[in-house]
């Protein structure tokens, strides 16, 4: 059965503090692996990712992706208080465009 | 980027009735959009997949007669939980994808549904 695992399900850090999430994925036919971030409503988009090693990249949040080891990190550098929210990975199993949701990060930043 | 939009945002109805949730794509074609039901501080469960013009697909362990989904067009699914009981109550997420707009799932900003 395809799967999807995050860690960890939840974080606390300080404003400034550097922080790593991870995701680990077993699937069938992978096709990308997507990033999210959810504050009270939706799912925002924040990264695709379709090849080994090749570092994205928007303002504080950057992400890796490891095909070989199956896995994933979400980086955030310089935590902000409107950093805090639920961190979704999703995987692309080829399906039709049916994306399999990992547990989620809930990040708290304070002040 | 695309824009999706649900209504209602939040609806309160008592057991036994029906509710509809509406999903719509405002500036693409979705040929695809996707159900999802979010409980407290989990992650989205992936409910239905429905294609426009076909019966939508439903994964394991969703009732189909519970949870009616109808695409009838390139720009609007719905989803209508029957006879609603308590245990329905959930946040309800809808998400689409279509030519034109990139590979990405846009998400709806979700239905907030109280069954008392």
């Amino acid at each position: 059965e395809d799967k999807v695992v995050q860690s960890p399900l939840s974080l606390v850090v300080h404003e400034g503090d550097t922080v790593t999430l991870n995701c680990s994925y077993e699937v069938t036919n992978f096709r990308s692996l997507l990033w999210y971030k959810q504050e009270k409503k939706a799912p925002t988009f924040l990264f695709m990712l379709t090849s080994s090693g090749i570092e994205k990249k928007s303002g504080r949040l950057s992400s890796i992706l490891d095909k070989k080891e199956l896995f994933s990190i979400l980086n955030i550098t310089a935590t902000q208080t409107g950093d805090s929210a639920i961190y979704l990975c999703a995987v692309d199993n080829n399906q039709g465009g049916k994306l399999i949701f990992g547990q989620g990060t809930e990040l708290s930043v304070k002040p | 980027g695309a824009v999706v939009s649900q209504h209602p945002s939040r609806v309160i109805c008592k057991s036994g009735t029906s509710v509809k949730i509406e999903c719509r794509s405002l500036d693409f074609q979705a040929t695809t959009m996707f159900w999802y039901r979010q409980f407290p501080k989990k992650s989205l469960m992936l409910m239905a997949t429905s294609n426009e013009g076909s019966k939508a697909t439903y994964e394991q362990g969703v009732e189909k007669d519970k949870f009616l989904i109808n695409h009838a067009s390139l720009t609007l699914s719905t989803l209508t939980v029957t006879s609603a009981h308590p245990e329905d109550s959930s946040f309800y997420i809808c998400s689409a994808r279509g030519e034109g707009v990139g590979y990405e799932q846009y998400f709806g900003p979700g239905t907030r549904l109280t069954v008392t």
